[in-house]
């Protein structure tokens, strides 16, 4: 079975630009959180979706919004991009919250 | 407020000793969630371990065994006779739901392990 996929891997982004970032749970897992970690810290709740709701939501302005699509895909969106948004972003999903959380290999976007 | 604290920034150790990874955690849930993930450099975290928090019974897997003690609110982590391909980061995570956290994981900075040969 495929596990967590995130698309892309790397981007590269210029400050004031907006990306989406995607991912695939592990099918027939209906909770799909995302993460961001920055380099030399622990990753950083942004949102949890179960059921495509969100269920909760991170210390983060509101410039990173996201969706859960009815195949519990999921996108991240950033907009107008700073320096500091430069970090790994990580898509974790499990069949419930609380449960056991897998993630994918992240994203690695980079503002310059 | 849910806080995980590894207070080991970095670990260097030879090949074949015996490693511990400390964690510490803060939390005013009566049930919650523990959990150990490991990070190689290709940035993938691993799933390790999950321990709910009725569930002091320390466990073995092969090399790797924990100890989760809530009196001390301490969920450590040993690799016994390590090996190079053990040389990750190591977090720990902690995760409830109070305050409406519905179970997010709370992560620590993390542990450096380096084994070298």
């Amino acid at each position: 079975d495929a596990g967590v996929t995130q698309s892309p891997t790397h981007l590269i982004k210029t400050r004031g630009q907006h990306v989406t970032l995607r991912c695939s749970p592990i099918s027939g897992h209906k909770s799909v959180s995302w993460y961001q970690q920055v380099l030399g810290q622990g990753p950083q709740f942004i949102f949890q979706y179960y059921e495509k709701e969100e269920r909760g939501r991170g210390n983060f302005p509101d410039r990173f919004s996201a969706r859960q699509f009815p195949n519990y895909s999921s996108e991240l969106n950033v907009n107008a991009l700073l320096l500091g948004d430069s970090a790994l972003y990580l898509c974790a999903s499990s069949l419930e919250a609380g449960q056991k959380a897998f993630f994918g290999q992240g994203t690695r976007l980079t503002v310059v | 407020a849910q806080k995980v604290t590894q207070a080991q920034t970095e670990i260097s150790v030879v090949e074949k000793e015996d490693v511990t990874l400390d964690c510490v955690y803060e939390t005013r849930d009566t049930t919650y969630y523990l959990f150990w993930y490991k990070q190689p450099p290709s940035g993938e975290l691993v799933f390790l371990i999950r321990r709910n928090s009725f569930d002091e019974q320390n466990e073995i897997s092969g090399r790797y065994s924990w100890n989760f003690q809530k009196s001390t609110s301490s969920f450590n982590f040993t690799i016994t006779a390590s090996q190079v391909v053990d040389s990750a980061v190591y977090f720990c995570a902690l995760s409830g739901n109070s305050g409406g956290s519905n179970y997010k994981l709370t992560f620590g900075k993390g542990t450096l392990l380096t084994v070298n040969p």
